[in-house]
C-alpha cells in the first residue's frame, strides 16, 4: 500500500499563473477529497468525489478553482489565475465507502506559495 | 451542517504529564467522532474513534468517550512523550457520503 500520492510536495509560483496539483488515491477507495488548509482558517474541506463523480463541491472559494477526476486512480486541482490568498497547504485523501466509516488516508500535502 | 470546537493551542507540557484536549460538537443526529493526527510534514491520520454514546475510543495510550449529554469528546492521555508532538484534530461525520467536519486543530508540544 503506497499511501496517497500528492505531486508536487511544494510549488511556487507567481500571481495570475495556473496552478495544478495532482493526487492518485489509494488503490480500491472510491471517495477522494480535496482540502485547503491555512493557519486562519484551519482544514476546509474543497470539494470530493464517489466513483470518479463529483459529489459537493460547495467548498470551492471561486471559479478560478477546478477538480477533475477522469479515472480511479487519478485527480487534479487546478487554480487559474492564481492568487497570493491562495497560498496554503493543499490535502488529497480518499477512504473506501463502505456500510461503517472508513478512516480518510491523507497525502502529505502540497504547499503552494503565490507571490 | 456539523460544527466543532476544540481548544485553542498550543499545548506545552513537560513529558510525562497528563494531556486533555477538549472537543464539543454539534450535530444533527448522532454523528461519530474521531480524533486524527498531523505530525510535521505529513497529512493526517486517524487516532481513534467512537460511533456511539458512551463508546470509548482508543489507541497509542490516547483515549476518548463520546459524551452525548455534554456533546463532547475530549482527548486525554495519562503520560505524554516527546514524539506525542503533533496536531490533533478532533472531528465529526453524519449523514451519508463520508463528509467529515474537521476542529481547527490543537498544536501540542511536549519538552524533555
Amino acid at each position: 500500500d503506497a499511501g496517497v500520492i500528492q505531486s508536487p510536495r511544494h510549488e511556487v509560483t507567481e500571481m495570475g499563473q495556473e496552478v495544478t496539483l495532482r493526487c492518485k488515491p489509494i488503490s480500491g477507495h472510491d471517495y477522494l477529497f480535496w482540502y485547503r488548509q491555512t493557519m486562519m482558517r484551519g482544514l476546509e474541506l474543497l470539494i470530493y468525489f464517489n466513483n470518479n463523480v463529483p459529489i459537493d463541491d460547495s467548498g470551492m472559494p471561486e471559479d478560478r478553482f477546478s477538480a477533475k477526476m477522469p479515472n480511479a486512480s487519478f485527480s487534479t486541482l487546478k487554480i487559474q489565475p492564481s492568487e497570493p490568498r491562495d497560498s496554503a497547504v493543499y490535502f488529497c485523501a480518499s477512504s473506501r465507502g463502505t456500510g461503517d466509516y472508513s478512516p480518510l488516508h491523507f497525502g502529505n500535502g502540497t504547499r503552494l506559495t503565490v507571490t | 451542517g456539523n460544527s466543532v470546537t476544540q481548544m485553542e493551542g498550543p499545548v506545552t507540557l513537560s513529558e510525562e504529564a497528563f494531556l486533555t484536549i477538549n472537543c464539543t460538537y454539534t450535530a444533527t443526529g448522532y454523528p461519530s467522532l474521531f480524533w486524527y493526527v498531523q505530525y510535521p510534514g505529513e497529512g493526517l491520520q486517524l487516532l481513534l474513534k467512537a460511533t456511539k454514546a458512551d463508546d470509548k475510543g482508543s489507541n497509542k495510550g490516547f483515549e476518548a468517550t463520546y459524551r452525548k449529554e455534554t456533546t463532547s469528546f475530549h482527548l486525554e492521555k495519562g503520560s505524554v512523550q516527546v514524539s506525542d508532538s503533533a496536531v490533533y484534530f478532533c472531528a465529526a461525520l453524519s449523514g451519508g457520503y463520508q463528509k467529515v467536519t474537521f476542529g481547527i486543530g490543537t498544536k501540542l508540544q511536549v519538552i524533555p
